[in-house]
């Protein structure tokens, strides 16, 4: 990966735990994405943080960005068995906008 | 209201074949990206146009891989020869540009290479 130290995670939890994915990249960075994949299907945006809001929340769904660290989190409070999926954090490069990909974080939730 | 669509869905190919995966993004999406997963890689990138302007061209990818763009609602990505360590979902995906970022994706094209 070019980015997005996320490392090839895979987590396994109980259903109605939280979950906290982590993600950190060597550049600076003002936007960055998350996206959720199912399996046999292609990522889809969840949810998207800019630097100027530091916190962003879309229902159970929680980002954050923290540019001075240059790290971004995902969190996901009472996690539910649909929850589970790929989740990869992504960001746009400045000068070509073109868009880059952590490794992923495989979220398995069990009943 | 069509996403975007990748055919096909299932590619089996021989080493040393040449094959060739399609997608048609979003009607009006100005940009365009290929990536080749794998379980250990992840999403790498491996070309991205800007209305039809090759911008990327996936470094270690250029010797056998060539992406093109002969018109805004279609693109193909050529593999030339194969080799098993080729095998990997390849995802096509679109985006409308400027100041919208969110990255629209199909389902895929799952390539494998005996």
């Amino acid at each position: 990966s070019q980015w997005g130290e996320e490392n090839l995670q895979a987590l396994s939890i109980q259903e109605g735990e939280d979950v906290t994915m982590n993600c950190s990249y060597k550049t600076y960075t003002t936007v960055v994405h998350w996206y959720r994949q199912d399996s046999g299907r292609g990522p889809a945006l969840i949810i998207l943080i800019r630097s100027n809001e530091r916190e962003k929340r879309s229902g159970r769904l929680r980002a954050t960005l923290d540019t001075s660290s240059q790290s971004s989190s995902l969190s996901i409070t009472a996690a539910q068995c649909e929850d589970t999926a790929v989740y990869f954090c992504a960001r746009g490069w400045s000068n070509t906008n073109k868009v880059v990909f952590g490794t992923g974080t495989r979220l398995q939730v069990l009943p | 209201d069509a996403g975007v669509t990748q055919t096909p869905r299932h590619e089996v190919a021989e080493k040393g074949q040449t094959i060739i995966l399609k997608c048609e993004p979003v009607s009006g999406h100005n940009d365009l990206f290929w990536y080749r997963q794998t379980k250990i890689q992840g999403l790498e990138l491996l070309s991205y146009f800007r209305s039809k302007s090759l911008m990327e061209d996936g470094g270690a990818f250029k010797d056998r891989f060539k992406a093109e763009m002969l018109n805004s609602s279609f693109s193909t990505l050529k593999i030339q020869p194969t080799e098993p360590k080729d095998s990997a979902v390849y995802l096509c995906a679109s985006r409308l540009g400027g100041r919208v970022t969110e990255v629209f994706f199909g389902k895929g094209t799952r390539l494998t290479v005996v």
